[in-house]
């Protein structure tokens, strides 16, 4: 199992910015996925979810800004980062269904 | 939101000593369906956090039996024996029984 986040950088606040999310070595489409979050020097902050179906939860801090999406013939998750904030300066990382594989994760840096 | 809440916040040891993280969540992290969804993960530094168990006793493929869980309800607890260098970082408890997933703040685990 493989997963590649690529996408981040730095950006403006209430700038846009879309993430994405390689996945390799195990069968994509029959997976949940998750973005989870770690803001510099913190702890772990759970972002979105997508089932296999593609349903989708947010956390409260993120919901109506974020969107987590799916392309099942890319194998690739996305995260869409609108109406950027500084707290949102973070290392977002996907991750497989139970957590079990992570990515090695980028960096977005909210920042004027 | 479930408080997941994590003590001690550092712990110095000694290489093949032994060591006791407690996770406490402020509601029962027991499903409908039965099972009881807390994982611990290790975030060695610089690198993404890794998956050591999963449904509160369950070693992830390749973690050492060094690493053991138990718990139930709301009670947690991570046992690391014979602690080798390897195993130093910040450990972090996490709940995926409801939504939004919650983690602790993590356990620095350091040598002495």
């Amino acid at each position: 199992v493989q997963l590649v986040e690529s996408g981040g950088g730095l950006v403006q606040p209430g700038k846009s910015l879309k993430l994405s999310c390689s996945a390799s070595g195990f069968t994509f489409s029959s997976y949940g996925m998750h973005w989870i979050r770690q803001a510099p020097g913190k702890g772990l902050d759970w972002v979105a979810y997508i089932s296999s179906s593609s349903g989708t939860v947010y956390a409260d801090a993120v919901k109506g800004r974020f969107t987590i999406s799916r392309d099942n013939a890319k194998n690739t998750l996305y995260l869409q980062l609108n109406s950027l904030k500084s707290e949102d300066t973070a290392i977002y990382y996907c991750s497989t269904t139970h957590f079990d594989y992570w990515g090695q994760g980028v960096m977005v840096t909210v920042s004027s | 939101d479930v408080v997941m809440t994590q003590t001690p916040v550092s712990l110095s040891v000694s290489l093949g000593g032994q060591v006791s993280i407690s996770c406490r969540s402020s509601q029962s992290l027991v499903h409908n369906n039965g099972n009881t969804y807390l994982s611990w993960y290790l975030q060695k530094p610089g690198q993404s956090p890794q998956l050591l168990i999963y449904k509160v006793s369950n070693r992830f493929s390749g973690i050492s039996d060094r690493f053991s869980g138990s718990g139930s309800g709301t009670d947690f607890t991570l046992k690391i024996s014979r602690v080798e260098p390897d195993d130093l970082g910040v450990y972090y408890c996490g709940q995926g029984t409801q939504y939004p997933y919650t983690f602790g703040a993590g356990t620095k685990l350091e040598l002495k």
